[in-house]
């Protein structure tokens, strides 16, 4: 039990169309970072967020955005769907911002399928 | 550039038997941490392991060992007596040492079926 928990498990959207996914983390997590796993792939960093701010982004295009709230919840949005953003999502946290020092738990993750 | 190799895609073994799972890590920094995951069918990433760069002891726990050589860039995990509930695909992974971003870069997997 990691304690990150991540909403909706499995949903399917339409090319065009946009989607959120959330997140909600253990008290004291002030971190949180996003992670987009392909089929058959590892995972793959999107952004990480510190107390409500982004402070690192992988290579990942402007449609993928995200919040992080005070009450240790965020939110993975993603606009302009293409159908190579089907993937499962992960969500990630931590209490710290870098990885010295700290466990970095998973949830299970969002399973996207754009059609 | 950083990057992680698991070059086993799948292994196949009988219960019982040991196995173990290749890791090779290329990074720049002199200081960095490497982990191991575990991934269910569900989906979670179970941490199993973190090792920081200038701690290069062997580690074991229970049936999990993991053997991380600097000089050859690998941080090999191997499962002794593998059971049924050990089938999973696992992930090594390549963190930076301190800094603000605390992103993973990880390899592809290795996707893991222990036959009873």
């Amino acid at each position: 039990e990691t304690g990150v928990t991540q909403s909706p498990t499995h949903l399917i959207k339409t090319r065009g169309q946009q989607v959120t996914l959330r997140c909600s983390s253990q008290s004291g997590h002030n971190t949180v970072s996003w992670y987009q796993q392909a089929l058959g792939q590892g995972p793959q960093f999107i952004f990480q967020y510190y107390r409500e701010e982004e402070n690192g982004r992988g290579n990942f295009p402007p449609r993928f955005s995200g919040l992080q709230f005070p009450n240790y919840s965020s939110e993975l949005n993603v606009n302009a769907l293409e159908l190579d953003d089907s993937a499962l999502y992960l969500c990630a946290s931590s209490t710290g911002q870098g990885i010295s020092g700290n466990t970095i738990y998973f949830g299970e993750g969002s399973w996207l399928t754009v059609v | 550039a950083q990057k992680v190799t698991q070059a086993q895609t799948e292994i196949s073994v009988v219960e019982k038997e040991d196995v173990t799972l290749d890791c090779v890590y290329e990074t720049r920094d002199t200081t960095y941490y490497l982990f191991w995951y575990k991934q269910p069918p569900s989906g979670e990433l179970v941490f199993l392991i973190r090792r920081n760069s200038f701690d290069e002891q062997n580690e074991i726990s229970g049936r999990y060992s993991w053997n991380f050589q600097k000089s050859t860039s690998s941080f090999n995990f191997t499962i002794t007596a593998s059971q049924v509930v050990d089938s999973a695909v696992y992930f090594c992974a390549l963190g930076n040492y301190g800094g603000s971003q605390g992103n993973l870069i990880f390899g592809k997997g290795t996707k893991l079926s222990v036959k009873p």
